[in-house]
């Protein structure tokens, strides 16, 4: 079975321009999450997908993030305009819909920001 | 949420036995808890799950007292490929929502 899945595993893009992430979660898992790790801070939660409705989005910093999930399958994560103070990794995790199921991680996708 | 406690760092040496506990004096009734261990440039990887009791997998033991205010993650013969940060984290109904990350225990093998 295939892990969760990210894309651009890398991407270093200029201020003021527009990244998107890709995310592609374990197949059959409806629940999908977005963390994210700046430099010297801990993980934090930004936002919840039960299929392709948003469960919960209370981490997310402000409205230069948007996430959608179409279909209930992937994911996308786009910053627009990307600031320097959004250079991070950027993790997606997944999860099947039931209590006490595992959430599973993704490798991370490193953005920087210059 | 309820909040963890854990140590910032441990050293141990190969072949030994590591035990990290972590404290979650509010964890509620349907509160999992999970451990995850994390290399760097890498996302976390799940190690071992539990509500009470004690749990063993091919990896680990985790140990819950009965008032479950903590937890026990413990590495059998640690190599030095178990360099790595190990988070413990609880969350309602284990997988059905958001992790609250802290800082984690840095556990460094030396040889």
């Amino acid at each position: 079975e295939a892990g969760v899945t990210q894309f651009p595993s890398h991407s270093v893009i200029e201020k003021g321009q527009t990244v998107t992430l890709r995310c592609d979660p374990i197949s059959g898992h409806d629940n999908l999450y977005w963390y994210r790790r700046v430099m010297g801070k801990e993980i934090k939660f930004l936002l919840h997908f039960v299929k392709e409705s948003k469960q919960d989005e209370s981490g997310m910093p402000n409205n230069r993030f948007l996430a959608e999930r179409t279909g209930g399958t992937y994911s996308t994560l786009k910053v627009q305009p990307a600031e320097l103070e959004d250079s991070g990794v950027y993790f997606c995790a997944s999860s099947r819909a039931l209590s006490g199921n595992t959430i599973y991680f993704g490798e991370g996708s490193w953005l920087t920001v210059v | 949420l309820a909040k963890t406690t854990q140590p910032i760092s441990m050293d141990s040496y190969e072949g030994q036995e590591v035990n990290i506990t972590c404290s979650h004096n509010n964890i509620a009734t349907n509160d999992y808890i999970t451990w995850y261990q994390q290399f760097p440039s890498q996302g976390p990887r799940f190690i071992i799950q539990g509500y009470k009791t004690k749990v063993t997998n091919e990896v680990a033991s985790l140990f819950i007292p009965a008032d479950r205010k903590s937890s026990t993650l413990s590495l059998p013969r640690v190599s030095l490929s178990d360099t790595a940060v190990y988070y413990c984290l609880v969350s309602l109904g284990g997988g059905y929502n958001k992790l609250i990350f802290g800082a984690g225990t840095r556990l460094a093998v030396h040889p």
